[in-house]
């Protein structure tokens, strides 16, 4: 299966701290996007990293990608207790017709 | 407002009687797709459709069926629901899957099959 695995399953800080969670895939991908779900409700789209790129930045958020080792990270600065939430790596085909999503790290930023 | 609405939020139902999960979007989007999450999971893609007349099958389709008659509507139909399909549904929709575009959701629909 294509299907994404994030790092950790689970993830506790503090207001302020940075989060970093990983996503690692199995084949080649077109393009690696990170969506947030809030507590069982739909999920948003937060940024989208091609194939041919290596880093990208939108606000507080940060993402790499390494095609050579076949993962992804998410990096959150200066984290907010609106933060919390679940997060996904979503891997999309050549082909852009499938979406691959992995289990999700769980973030909780405490106040 | 743009929006993917899906009908019913919730619903508690048993084997075998038929039902019907509605997905609408008014962004004229051309892709859509249904998911399924369950705890541990993730989620997991059961149908998709590329434009009207156009579905494929993802990586669970069994037991669902889907149609695409129109671009707005894109409804997930189980014809003999079975527990095992008791799980958190979505609906999602992109402009096009050219270049990968990112997908919006509706909020969801709980199904509990008894």
């Amino acid at each position: 299966s294509q299907q994404g695995e994030e790092d950790p399953q689970a993830l506790s800080i503090q207001e302020g701290e940075n989060a970093t969670m990983n996503c690692s895939y199995k084949t080649s991908i077109n393009n690696l996007q990170w969506y947030r779900q809030n507590s069982g409700r739909g999920l948003v789209h937060l940024i989208l990293i091609r194939s041919n790129e290596r880093e990208k930045h939108s606000g507080r958020l940060r993402v790499t990608l390494d095609t050579s080792k076949k993962s992804s990270s998410l990096l959150i600065t200066a984290s907010r207790a609106a933060d919390t939430a679940s997060y996904f790596c979503a891997t999309v085909t050549y082909n852009f017709n499938k979406f691959y999503f992995g289990s999700g790290t769980k973030l909780n930023v405490k106040p | 407002e743009a929006q993917v609405t899906q009908n019913p939020r919730y619903l508690i139902t048993v084997t075998g009687k038929k039902l019907t999960v509605t997905c609408s979007q008014n962004m004229n989007h051309e892709y859509m797709s249904w998911y399924r999450q369950d705890p541990g999971l993730g989620l997991r893609q059961i149908y998709y459709s590329m434009n009207v007349e156009v579905t494929d099958k993802g990586d669970v389709p069994e037991g669902y069926k889907v149609s695409r008659k129109e671009k707005r509507n894109f409804p997930l139909i189980l014809e003999s629901p079975s527990p095992n399909q008791t799980s958190l549904y979505f609906c999602a929709s992109s402009l096009f899957q050219g270049s990968g575009q990112p997908q919006h959701f509706g909020d969801g629909t709980r199904l509990s099959i008894l």
